[in-house]
């Protein structure tokens, strides 16, 4: 299933390293998400954004930025993270903000 | 109280049984909802919306009580494949249950 894409799958980063998630939907949705899964917790909406424009940030740290140049590409930029920050971060995309979600499979990210 | 809250289990079933689990939201408001299929270290997947009182696909059946607050989902003669958590979340408000986990065992 290629609906929502998500690269890296893994990554490895110091504290003091700049990455890069990347989120790409091929269903023609218009509305994508970044959601943060720590072990044992419930998913944790991060971000959304509907046509382009984000409409939510839930009390996000500044070292999580998002971009949304497009309606099918996302991305997660990453700087002077924590160990904390060590979690399972998934894409997901829908129809609209109120529609099912579709996810993508995630970027298993360990902050050392 | 939490928004959506939910059983965390472990459920342990053998092949063949009825199990059933809920989901409690707070939120009155909340008119439809979904449950998604987590299988380990995957990505959660669709698995059934709710939209009115209930809904059923094949062996799985997810009614909502409205007057409760709640929300389950049954599934009849479970398969070993059916192992996995499953989150349930109401429409629109991008949140979900920590999710109940089920293992169906031989």
């Amino acid at each position: 299933e290629t609906g929502v894409t998500q690269t890296p799958r893994h990554l490895v980063m110091g504290m003091t390293n700049k990455k890069s998630l990347k989120c790409e939907q091929h269903l023609g949705h218009n509305a994508m998400y970044w959601y943060k899964q720590s072990a044992k917790k419930p998913l944790e909406l991060m971000f959304v954004y509907s046509l382009e424009e984000r409409v939510e940030n839930n009390s996000v740290p500044s070292r999580f930025s998002p971009e949304c140049p497009n309606s099918s590409h996302l991305f997660l930029h990453l700087h002077t993270l924590q160990p904390e920050d060590s979690a399972l971060y998934l894409c997901a995309s829908s129809q609209g903000t109120g529609y099912e979600q579709y996810f993508g499979p995630g970027t298993r990210l360990t902050v050392t | 109280r939490k928004e959506v809250e939910q059983d965390p289990g472990p459920f342990n079933v053998p092949e063949g049984a009825t199990v059933a689990f809920n989901c409690t939201y707070s939120n009155s408001a909340s008119q439809s909802f979904f449950w998604y299929r987590q299988d380990c270290r995957k990505e959660p997947k669709l698995l059934m919306s709710v939209y009115s009182s209930g809904n059923e696909d094949g062996r799985f059946t997810a009614q909502l009580n409205r007057a409760s607050q709640y929300i389950s989902l049954l599934i009849r003669d479970s398969k070993l494949s059916d192992s996995a958590t499953y989150l349930c979340g109401p429409a629109g408000k991008l949140i979900f249950g920590q999710g109940t986990t089920l293992q169906v065992k031989p």
